[in-house]
């Protein structure tokens, strides 16, 4: 069974930084492209940006780039997404979904994780 | 601002088809597979139909999907208490902006 398990909720104070996790199981991780999804409250969703943890290669939305950035380490089966420095605007949850990309579907999701609660909050 | 236009809101009463449009552009739904996903409230999106009209594994067939041209419609037959949710379409677009804004079913 194909599984994204990501970290805990994060309360966080403007100018911290932060790192989330996404954990998956049930596939090859290696294989399959991992990417973020951003949920404002009360929102729709933003597609942030993708990376593949065979090789690494991201991609990043333009009004995400600069703003946050995406890794992975594929000894754990574990992509990341971090903030060098928060705002209060970021507050919002956070998704972490699998890419089976074809030419076609380009990089849209099939799985997606539970979800990581981010508030940024003097 | 999506490049994919949903209508903010849906409803219909138990039992009734109801159905959700997609509006996009030939750089989106025109050349690139539509794909429909379920956002139940307080929970994360669910693929509901992939590839304008296949359906996971588990998802009812009282969900289907089409396409025509540059726009694409979700359909949902015998609608059930349990269908009351948020529903996103979403189209690779080169501008990234691959998301539809959502529309909220409610059933009466």
């Amino acid at each position: 069974e194909v599984q994204l398990v990501q970290s805990g909720a994060e309360v966080k104070k403007p100018g911290e930084s932060l790192k989330i996790s996404c954990k998956g199981s049930g596939y090859s991780f290696t294989s399959y492209w991992i990417g973020w999804v951003r949920q404002m409250p009360g929102k729709g969703l933003e597609w942030m940006g993708i990376i593949y943890p065979g090789d690494s290669d991201t991609r990043y939305s333009p009004s995400f780039q600069g703003q946050v950035t995406i890794s992975a380490d594929k000894s754990i089966s574990t992509a990341y997404l971090q903030w060098s420095s928060l705002k209060a605007s970021d507050t919002a949850m956070y998704y972490c979904a699998r890419s089976d990309y074809d030419f076609w579907s380009g990089y849209l999701f099939d799985y997606w994780g539970q979800g990581t609660l981010v508030t940024v909050s003097s | 601002q999506s490049v994919l236009t949903q209508p903010p809101s849906a409803s219909g009463t138990p039992g009734q088809r109801v159905t959700i449009s997609c509006s996009g552009s030939s750089s989106n739904i025109g050349s690139n597979y539509v794909y429909w996903y379920q956002q139940l409230p307080g929970t994360a999106p669910k693929l509901l139909i992939y590839r304008n009209n296949q359906r996971p594994s588990g998802v009812p067939d009282r969900f289907s999907g089409s396409k025509s041209g540059t726009s694409a419609s979700l359909a949902i037959s015998g609608l059930r208490s349990e269908d009351e949710a948020d529903y996103y379409c979403a189209a690779w677009d080169d501008s990234l902006r691959v998301f539809g804004g959502g529309t909220k079913l409610t059933v009466l």
